[in-house]
This record gives C-alpha cells, sequence and structure tokens, in this order.
C-alpha cells in the first residue's frame, strides 16, 4: 500500500514556464513533507520542506503547496531551467514519531524534463 | 568536507554470489538506512538502525543483511537468496535531533551477470 503517491511518472515543460509536480498521502499522521531531486546515479538530494502548520513554502524559484484536506501537495518551480530536469521525489513523515524512527516514506518519483 | 560515501559506485555480482555494498558516514548522525530505488517504484527502505549494534527491518529486507558495529559504517550485504538483486542501491542518515531530512550518499549501481 503506497502511502506517498506520485502519480505522473514524467513531466515535460518549456524553458521559462512553470513546472508543477504533485504529491498524494493517505497516512493522517503525516505531518512533514520535504521534495529531494535527484540526477541519475547520484543521491537525492534535499530541495524543500514543509510542515503542516503551513500551507505554503517558498525558497527562490521552488515554493511547496500543501492542502491538508485533500492529503496533497505540489511543487512549483518558476521558471523552469534545462537544470532542473531531474527525478523529483515527495517524502513525508510523522513528528509524532521521535527519533531516529522519524523515517521518511517516499513516492515513486517524477521524472521532469525541461525543454530548452 | 562531512558527508556519506558509498563504494564501489558499480559493482558486478555472479548469481549465488553475496556481496557487500559499503556506507561510511563522518557527520556523526546516529539514523541510517538503506534504500532500493528501482524504475517506477520510488525508493523502498531495506533496513535502518538507529543506533551502534541495533538495526531493524524495513519493507524489503528479505535477502539483505546489514551491520552497525560503528557509528560511521553500516554495510549492506545482498545475499544470494535476494531473487531479484539488480538494482541502484542507496544509502543515507540523520541526526537524531529535531531535523527531518536525510544525506545521501551517491549510490551504488549493482547488476547480477
Amino acid at each position: 500500500d503506497q502511502q506517498v503517491k506520485q502519480n505522473s511518472p514524467s513531466l515535460s515543460v518549456q524553458e521559462g514556464r512553470i513546472s508543477i509536480l504533485n504529491c498524494d498521502y493517505t497516512n493522517s499522521m503525516f505531518d512533514y513533507f520535504l521534495w529531494y531531486k535527484k540526477y541519475p546515479a547520484e543521491g537525492p538530494t534535499f530541495l524543500i520542506s514543509i510542515s503542516s502548520i503551513k500551507d505554503k513554502n517558498e525558497d527562490g524559484r521552488f515554493t511547496v503547496f500543501l492542502n491538508k484536506s485533500a492529503k496533497h501537495l505540489s511543487l512549483h518551480i518558476v521558471p523552469s531551467q534545462p537544470g532542473d530536469s531531474a527525478v523529483y521525489f515527495c517524502a513525508a513523515t510523522s513528528s509524532f514519531r521521535s527519533g531516529s524512527a522519524r523515517q521518511l516514506t517516499f513516492g515513486s518519483g517524477t521524472q521532469l524534463t525541461v525543454l530548452p | 568536507d562531512g558527508g556519506i560515501t558509498q563504494s564501489p559506485k558499480y559493482l558486478f555480482r555472479k548469481e549465488g554470489q553475496n556481496v557487500t555494498l559499503s556506507c561510511e558516514q563522518n557527520l556523526n548522525h546516529d539514523a541510517m538506512y538503506w534504500y532500493r530505488q528501482d524504475p517506477g517504484q520510488g525508493l523502498r527502505l531495506i533496513y535502518y538502525s538507529q543506533i551502534v549494534n541495533d538495526f531493524q527491518k524495513g519493507d524489503i529486507a528479505e535477502g539483505y543483511s546489514v551491520s552497525r558495529e560503528k557509528k560511521e559504517s553500516f554495510p549492506l550485504t545482498v545475499t544470494s537468496a535476494q531473487k531479484n538483486p539488480t538494482a541502484f542501491y542507496l544509502c543515507a542518515s540523520r541526526t537524531t535531533g529535531t531535523g527531518y531530512g536525510y544525506t545521501f550518499g551517491s549510490g551504488t549501481r549493482l547488476t547480477v551477470v
């Protein structure tokens, strides 16, 4: 049972336009969400996160929106650049779990391709 | 620079052989994790360890074994019992403080030939 779902395996966007990557979750205990970016043959790197006490978090070109009632979050990249082409993973965890037990549950990833 | 080192980057194994993937971190993190990435399936948790000499099974532990004799090291052995071992393996670590995020290594691509 996938608790974190990224239903779009791939997305292509023109350079300069907005990229919107979506993520849904089913576990009501999840209250902290992260996005990771991964290039081929490399480990994922942290991009941006959001706590459930917020509905938006912004960092430069990256904004994450959280809709708790819909159990949905999205990552907006504006403007998209060719260097943004990578696999993006959504991850979730619960602050109710303590210490090292605070594991991340990952979605299956979305391959973003930004076309020049 | 602090970080996580995984070695080797590419590994080939014959069917029926055990192979050990190395993961070393100098971040002074308490928790360490092993994930497997397959196309279309994201990252699946194999094993994790919260402290030295303790580790727990993740979602897909069958055919794998780990040890945590030192805080810095968390090697993963892929045994011959693992039916489909060809994959990209990622090691991660995390502080047991208030942070949520992981630091990942650069991964090991294992191919069974």
